[in-house]
Formats: C-alpha cells, sequence, structure tokens
C-alpha cells in the first residue's frame, strides 16, 4: 500500500526558511515522479513543484522560483521541499502526492497526483 | 503559461442529480487532462486521468470527456458522499495549472 508522510510543517516568521519531508513508503520511490501541492486557507489546489524519479529533473511554479527547492533522496525513500524567504502568501496546507505512468495496449498514461499525503500546515507570521 | 478555467464555481444540486462541471483551456492540452475530488479535511482523491479514464475503485457514476481545449466532468445520479469540491488539473507541460474549483453543495 502506497503511504506518503509529510512532516516539517509549522508556524514560521516572514523571512524564515522550513523544510519540508515526505516519507514514502509501499513503492519503488526512485521510480516515481513526485509532486508537492498547497491549499491556502479558503483557498483552491496550486500545483507547487515536481522532480522526475530517475534524472531529478526539477519544476516550479513562478511564484516559488528562487525560493522553493524540491528534492530528494531515492536510497532514504524522502522527498523534500526547502522553503527559504518564506512570504505570508506562502501560508498553505503542503500535500506531498506520487506521480505515475504505465502503458497498456491502449497506449501511454501518466497520471499526475494519483497518491497523496495528509499534508502539513505552514503558517507564515509574525 | 495554460490557464484552466473552470465553470461553476459553485452549484447546489439533489441528491440523483446529474451534473456537468467544465475546465476550459486556454490552448490545447490534448488529452492531459485529470479530475480531482477534494473534501473539507479530507486529502484530494484522484478521480479521473487521461481525460476520461477512471481511477480504480471511484464508482462508474463518474465520467470525463473532451480533448484539446474543452473538458467535463460528469456525476450521474449524485449521491450523498458525491458533494464536494472538484478541480481539474493539466499536466501537458509545467507549470501544471488546477482550475479553480466547483464546489457542489446539497440543494
Amino acid at each position: 500500500e502506497v503511504q506518503l508522510v509529510e512532516s516539517g510543517g509549522g508556524l514560521v516568521q516572514p523571512g524564515g526558511s522550513l523544510r519540508l519531508s515526505c516519507a514514502a513508503s509501499g513503492f519503488i520511490f526512485s521510480n516515481y515522479d513526485m509532486t508537492w501541492v498547497r491549499q491556502a486557507p479558503g483557498k483552491g489546489l496550486e500545483w507547487v513543484s515536481t522532480i522526475s524519479g530517475s534524472d531529478t529533473r526539477t519544476f516550479y511554479v513562478d511564484s516559488v522560483k528562487g525560493r522553493f527547492t524540491i528534492s530528494r533522496d531515492n536510497s532514504k525513500n524522502t522527498l523534500y521541499l526547502q522553503m527559504n524567504s518564506l512570504r505570508a502568501e506562502d501560508t498553505a496546507v503542503y500535500y506531498c502526492s506520487k506521480d505515475t505512468s504505465y502503458s497498456d495496449t491502449s497506449g501511454y498514461y501518466y497520471v499526475p497526483s494519483d497518491h497523496w499525503g495528509l499534508g502539513t500546515l505552514v503558517t507564515v507570521s509574525s | 503559461d495554460i490557464q484552466m478555467t473552470q465553470s461553476p464555481s459553485a452549484m447546489s444540486a439533489s441528491i440523483g442529480d446529474r451534473v456537468t462541471i467544465t475546465c476550459r483551456a486556454s490552448q490545447g492540452i490534448s488529452n492531459y487532462l485529470a479530475w480531482f475530488q477534494h473534501k473539507p479535511g479530507k486529502v484530494p482523491k484522484s478521480l479521473i486521468f487521461a481525460s476520461s479514464s477512471l481511477q480504480s475503485g471511484v464508482p462508474s457514476r463518474f465520467s470525463g470527456s473532451g480533448s484539446g481545449t474543452e473538458f467535463t466532468l460528469t456525476i450521474n445520479s449524485l449521491q450523498a458522499e458525491d458533494f464536494a469540491t472538484y478541480y481539474c488539473l493539466q499536466h501537458k507541460s509545467f507549470p501544471r495549472t488546477f482550475g479553480q474549483g466547483t464546489k457542489l453543495e446539497i440543494k
């Protein structure tokens, strides 16, 4: 069974830093792209960042580029999100999710965020 | 960046109703479109991928269609557990973008 468990959230002052972790189990971690999605209070879902499984290419939403860094340690089955220069608008529940891809007789399929963790709350406030 | 315009933003319906939610992409995304269900205090749930493929375990009253720029999520015969917020997501290119969400409430 796929399990994703986030940790590292909390209260931080504007301009501060936090590192989120996502411990993965139940699948071969290195084979899958991983994604962070957030939801600010009263707002919708927002894609934040994705890292590929093998060659660790990284992608970010414009609002976090240069401030957030996604990374992974495949030996520890763990995904990270280093968040620097935090702003009030970064306040949100941050979810870790797993992407999937597969092929069958019908073709190739990519399934974004097919499994999610419970999320961790990040509050940026003075 | 590809913008996803989802409509309506909110709607009310009764048990047994058929509802349709639409997502429009600002440029063609082929079938790189997924749908998610999100209930308050719960984890988002993947419903549909590749525009029309149902995730394992998702009831068959859910269906998706569309390609290019216009996509729909249809729920036939609404059940009590279907009242939630629904989001579309394009993953044709980065940055991925969600629609604004559709809050489905009981009439």
